[in-house]
């Protein structure tokens, strides 16, 4: 079961950063935030994960709340390529790595 | 460097029929492998999970079934399909450890007739 809550869309002009934000207020102190991408009809591709500081890669930035109780995905110069359905998940156990996809959010990204 | 396959990218079969959808993992040891499915404008749904040869886990009933012959080969079978198993179907593999990402074949877009 997901337990995470994420808005349906959000738009983004091109060049900007685009700011995703998720709830998980559920989450508990051993579970990490993981966020992942899927592109019309391919398989999700991982973007970044975190359990309490804030990251950052070559994709993205992610900003997690003293509180944990949620985070925003930061694309910092957003492309026409971003256009994609995001997906944040808290992921449970330690052993099993399963997956517990919401339905995310679609950004549309605008020239 | 690791890599997962995933055949075939589309697939057609009629009601009734059976299936068998592989998956096979190259450059890695020992993962944990992973069976999802999504339907037309939904989010993904874990079916399946393994964490060894022969250790399946289930998330939930349904008409599908799934079996790990080989270290790094997971197969989602079918003896009869359903209008209702139709869907994309993603094959994912991750590393045993505490804090990793799964990483996701390209799927089989699965339509059943």
């Amino acid at each position: 079961d997901a337990k995470t809550t994420q808005p349906t869309s959000m738009d983004c002009a091109e060049g900007r950063a685009a700011n995703l934000p998720c709830n998980h207020s559920t989450i508990s102190g051993n579970e990490y935030v993981y966020w992942y991408r899927q592109i019309h009809s391919q398989g999700p591709q991982y973007i970044i994960h975190g359990l309490k500081n804030n990251e950052t890669n070559e994709m993205a930035s992610l900003i997690i709340t003293e509180d944990r109780k949620s985070s925003t995905l930061i694309l910092p110069h957003a492309t026409l390529r971003d256009t994609a359905v995001y997906y944040c998940i808290v992921r449970e156990g330690y052993n099993f790595n399963k997956f517990y996809f919401g339905s995310g959010t679609k950004l549309n990204v605008k020239p | 460097s690791q890599t997962i396959h995933q055949w075939p990218a589309t697939l057609v079969q009629p009601v009734g029929s059976p299936l068998s959808l592989e998956c096979t993992v190259e450059g890695t040891s020992n993962p944990n492998l992973y069976w999802y499915r999504q339907a037309a404008g939904r989010g993904l749904q874990l079916l399946f999970y393994s964490v060894g040869i022969g250790q399946i886990s289930s998330e939930v009933p349904q008409n599908l079934s799934a079996s790990r012959p080989q270290d790094r080969q997971f197969i989602l079978s079918s003896k009869k399909l359903l209008l209702s198993d139709s869907g994309f179907y993603l094959c994912a593999w991750g590393e045993q450890e505490i804090s990793t990402e799964a990483f996701f074949g390209q799927g089989t877009r699965l339509t059943v007739v």
